[in-house]
């Protein structure tokens, strides 16, 4: 069955970088489009980025040009997503989600990793 | 300030109907699909509604989605008490080159 798991929580001080990943199994790593979305507490949900793992082509919302880096790792099934200089406001439950058709109907979502920055 | 309008809240009794408006403009919803999310209390969104009006396997039918221009709506005939979530449209906007979500629908069910 397809699952995305997704690492642990994190804790940052403002200023540092944190990674999050994303692990698929249960399909195809290289059919599916990888998104990146995340949700502030409280608040709604901001789309990041998006990975095609079959070339290792991403594109990201203009928001977070030059602080989001999406990479993919093809021998583990993984997607890995950085997010440097961290503020207070990035402080949020980050989302990996699969994308079958290009179309962003997102279908299977990781369980979310909640990063907290604070000082 | 989200791209695509919805209204903050809803209501409706168990088994009533009750309609989500999303409203967008010609480089969203005008000329790209809409897909809807749900989002139970402390857990990942679920996709319920794709292509418009397309229910994933699994999705009961009395979720159903419409498009007419540049808005959408999402429709729950029979509401139920598990209903109860936040809704979210979302689509592709060809002007910001990705994709875009309401601010969300927090559906209550009285």
């Amino acid at each position: 069955q397809v699952q995305v798991v997704q690492s642990g929580a994190e804790v940052k001080k403002p200023g540092a970088s944190m990674k999050v990943s994303c692990k698929a199994s249960g399909y195809t790593f290289t059919n599916y489009y990888i998104h990146w979305v995340r949700q502030a507490p409280g608040q709604g949900l901001e789309w990041m980025g998006i990975v095609n793992p079959s070339g290792d082509r991403t594109s990201y919302a203009q928001k977070f040009q030059g602080r989001v880096t999406m990479t993919r790792d093809t021998s583990t099934s993984t997607v890995y997503m950085e997010l440097s200089s961290l503020r207070s406001e990035d402080t949020a439950v980050y989302y990996c989600a699969r994308d079958p058709s290009g179309k962003f109907a997102l279908d299977y979502w990781g369980q979310g990793t909640l990063v907290t920055v604070s000082s | 300030q989200s791209v695509l309008t919805q209204p903050p809240s809803a209501s409706g009794t168990p088994g009533q109907r009750v309609t989500i408006s999303c409203s967008g403009s010609s480089s969203n919803i005008g000329d790209n699909t809409v897909n809807w999310y749900q989002q139970l209390p402390g857990t990942a969104p679920k996709l319920l509604i794709y292509r418009n009006n397309q229910r994933p396997s699994g999705v009961p039918d009395r979720f159903s989605g419409s498009k007419s221009g540049t808005s959408a709506s999402l429709a729950i005939s029979g509401l139920q008490s598990e209903d109860e979530a936040d809704y979210y449209c979302a689509a592709w906007d060809d002007s910001l080159n990705g994709p875009v979500f309401g601010g969300g629908t927090k559906l209550t069910v009285l």
